[in-house]
């Protein structure tokens, strides 16, 4: 079972806020989680990576991980109206559980910086 | 720069008309995915491969095929069996199935 729900949106805040972007996920084996930002016409491009539970920081992004709740957040501190965009999580299970088809990934939440 | 370059970035397909999308990466990674992209209905797997000359279905191959003859190139061909084509096909590479994908920027595919 590979089943990733994300709240689709859209999400519209003031610049300045806070964001707090989530997934939660059904299979306990998922091990690795990404997240991604992908603008309209282009690519996903990778924000973060994190194979733990806990916190990890990049300048304005922090990924929060728990794995007892099977959720996962993104929060994007001093939001910019760059930032508007689709998030979408992605996580993978280890490869002796089937890993190696790739990523399951969420369907994204759309994200609006209101200038 | 190293990347992902998939071409082209619009393409059209008659009915009965089989359409080939590239995809060319020098990354030097060994894994590489194709994806369909839906509104709504996020990136759904068409095929892999984490090596030359292997590739294995994903959850939508049908009315799909593609090859892996050299490790930076992953063809795409939607055939004529593949009843609705119209979507955004995203190509993705990563250095080993447990490393995170890097993203060509898409081709978009519609109906004539």
């Amino acid at each position: 079972q590979k089943e990733v729900e994300q709240d689709p949106g859209p999400l519209s805040v003031p610049e300045g806020a806070i964001v707090s972007l989530n997934c939660t996920y059904s299979n306990s084996a998922f091990q690795y989680f990404m997240w991604y930002r992908q603008y309209s016409r282009k690519g996903p491009e990778l924000l973060m990576y994190t194979y733990s539970s806990g916190n990890k920081e990049d300048g304005r992004f922090t990924a929060q991980v728990d794995k007892s709740s099977k959720y996962i957040s993104l929060f994007i501190r001093d939001s910019q109206p760059s930032d508007s965009a689709t998030y979408l999580c992605a996580m993978n299970l280890p490869g002796s559980g089937g890993g190696a088809d790739g990523l399951t990934f969420g369907k994204g939440t759309h994200l609006i910086i209101q200038p | 720069d190293g990347g992902i370059t998939q071409s082209p970035k619009y393409l059209f397909r008659k009915e009965g008309q089989n359409v080939t999308l590239s995809c060319e990466q020098n990354l030097n990674h060994d894994a590489m995915y194709w994806y369909r992209q839906d509104p709504g209905q996020g990136l759904r797997l068409i095929y892999y491969s984490q090596i030359v000359n292997d590739f294995q279905k994903g959850d939508i191959a049908e009315g799909y095929s593609v090859s892996r003859e050299k490790k930076e190139s992953f063809p795409l061909t939607v055939t004529s069996a593949q009843k609705n084509p119209t979507a955004f096909y995203l190509c993705a590479s990563s250095t080993t199935w447990n490393q995170p994908q890097h993203f060509g920027d898409g081709t978009r595919l519609s109906i004539l």
